[in-house]
């Protein structure tokens, strides 16, 4: 079956750099996508990959490895508003190219 | 911000009862989803649309249906709504199935269910 970890929870200091991890387990993988939440918010795109390596997007930066079925986002000079849940999420062809999505991870930042 | 709009925001409801919840985009997009999210879990997919009157089942479908009679409108039913369905309930659109597929969120519906 399909299958998604990432650490429940994870507390960085502000302006320090910080990694969340996200291992997949599907079939026909398609893509690793990140998205993040606020509390009391609605989901929205970080970023998306599909092939081996960094994307990078101003202070966040998204990495995959297709051959360990393992991908991070990481974000750089923390503040106060990166506060949120972060979730991976993968489109595989065991679910029909529909998106998959890990439990997500709560980022506390401590000034 | 992409267009979309859920309704109700917020409903409370007893055990039973039918629970209509609509989402209208905006956007034209082709794809519509249906999601419920709940502590402890990510985001469920339970039905989804990708043209008008083309419907398919998510992983979490039993309970609910769905309608897309209109390109910007998808409503979601709960014939006989259970306390199990007490959730966050989330509209998502996208233009596309490949390539990113970013998906574009309403601000969510809040759903009790006593």
């Amino acid at each position: 079956g399909q299958s998604l970890e990432q650490p429940s929870e994870v507390t960085a200091v502000e302006g320090a750099i910080v990694q969340i991890n996200c291992t997949y387990q599907t079939s026909g993988f398609y893509g690793l996508s990140w998205y993040q939440q606020h509390d009391g918010g609605a989901p929205t795109f970080l970023s998306y990959n599909a092939l081996d390596g960094l994307e990078e997007t101003g202070r966040f930066s998204s990495f995959l490895s297709r051959s360990d079925s393992y991908g991070y986002l990481l974000l750089q000079e923390l503040q106060m508003k990166d506060s949120a849940s972060y979730f991976c999420a993968v489109r595989a062809m065991d679910s029909n190219y529909q998106l998959i999505w890990g439990a997500g991870t709560k980022l506390i930042i401590k000034p | 911000d992409a267009g979309i709009t859920q309704s109700p925001r917020h409903k409370v409801t007893e055990t039973g009862t039918p629970v209509t919840l609509r989402c209208h985009q905006t956007e034209n997009h082709r794809y519509m989803y249906w999601y419920r999210q709940d502590p402890g879990h990510g985001l469920r997919l339970i039905h989804y649309s990708y043209g008008v009157k083309d419907t398919d089942k998510g992983e979490v479908s039993d309970g609910y249906s769905v309608s897309r009679s209109k390109t910007e409108d998808f409503l979601l039913t709960l014939e006989s709504a259970t306390s199990s369905q007490t959730s966050v309930y989330f509209c998502a659109i996208s233009s596309q199935l490949g390539g990113t597929g970013e998906l574009f969120f309403g601000e969510g519906s809040r759903l009790t269910v006593l």
